[in-house]
């Protein structure tokens, strides 16, 4: 029979326009979090993190925020270049564990 | 530094075969990881060790898998016997907790179990 794998959610964003990848955690006692890049046939690679207690992170064009209310990550990428192309995940990591969860991903697609 | 090394690259053999796979975490890191991505499940956790020593098996599906760290430059997980279920991309990632918390990943070993 056919196999039902998992069906990762896909944004297309025009080059040079920003990108907003949303992650929904499910852990309210998680205390820190990762966005991974992942490029195809690559490992994922660290893009940014964020503790529970703060609500923003800037990097070099990337911002991570953290909702802890509603128990949501987002990843803006600002100028979305095509070496932005990959697949995006979010992990968590459970408090009192070194036990980190990764989310399903996003591709992101960038369009010339 | 060369990162998280991972052999072999890709790996295929046959069903009811011993399959081990091999890591060498990032020099001074004390944490490292093993995880199975597969396009079913997405990324899972097998186990992490922490100083040589497993801390969470938990992720480890079957007694058919077993990990080892006989030290701190190198861990190998092996199946035995393999499965084609087993077939996946097999990372290892390892940290440094007293810097930061951060996951360095290696390039995975894509196994094809036939």
């Amino acid at each position: 029979g056919e196999s039902v794998g998992l069906h990762l959610p896909t944004l297309s964003v025009q080059e040079g326009d920003n990108s907003i990848i949303n992650c929904a955690y499910s852990n309210s006692a998680s205390d820190y979090f990762i966005w991974y890049k992942q490029e195809s046939g690559k490992g994922p690679q660290f893009i940014i993190d964020i503790r529970s207690n703060m609500d923003k992170r800037q990097g070099q064009r990337v911002t991570v925020l953290l909702n802890k209310t509603v128990k949501h990550l987002s990843l803006q990428i600002a100028a979305t270049q095509p070496g932005d192309s990959a697949v995006y995940f979010c992990a968590e990591k459970l408090s009192g564990t070194y036990k980190y969860i990764f989310g399903t991903g996003t591709r992101l697609k960038v369009l010339a | 530094d060369a990162g998280v090394i991972q052999s072999p690259r890709h790996e295929v053999t046959e069903m009811g075969q011993e399959v081990t796979l091999r890591c060498k975490p990032i020099s001074g890191h004390d944490y490292l990881f093993w995880y199975r991505q597969t396009m079913m499940r997405g990324l899972e956790l097998l186990i992490y060790f922490n100083n040589n020593v497993p801390i969470d098996d938990s992720g480890m599906p079957e007694d058919r898998f077993s990990a080892k760290m006989p030290n701190a430059s190198f861990s190998t997980l092996k199946i035995q016997p393999s499965e084609p279920r087993d077939s996946a991309v097999y990372f290892c990632a390892s940290s440094f907790r007293a810097t930061n918390e951060k996951l360095f990943f290696g390039s995975g070993t894509q196994l094809s179990v036939l």
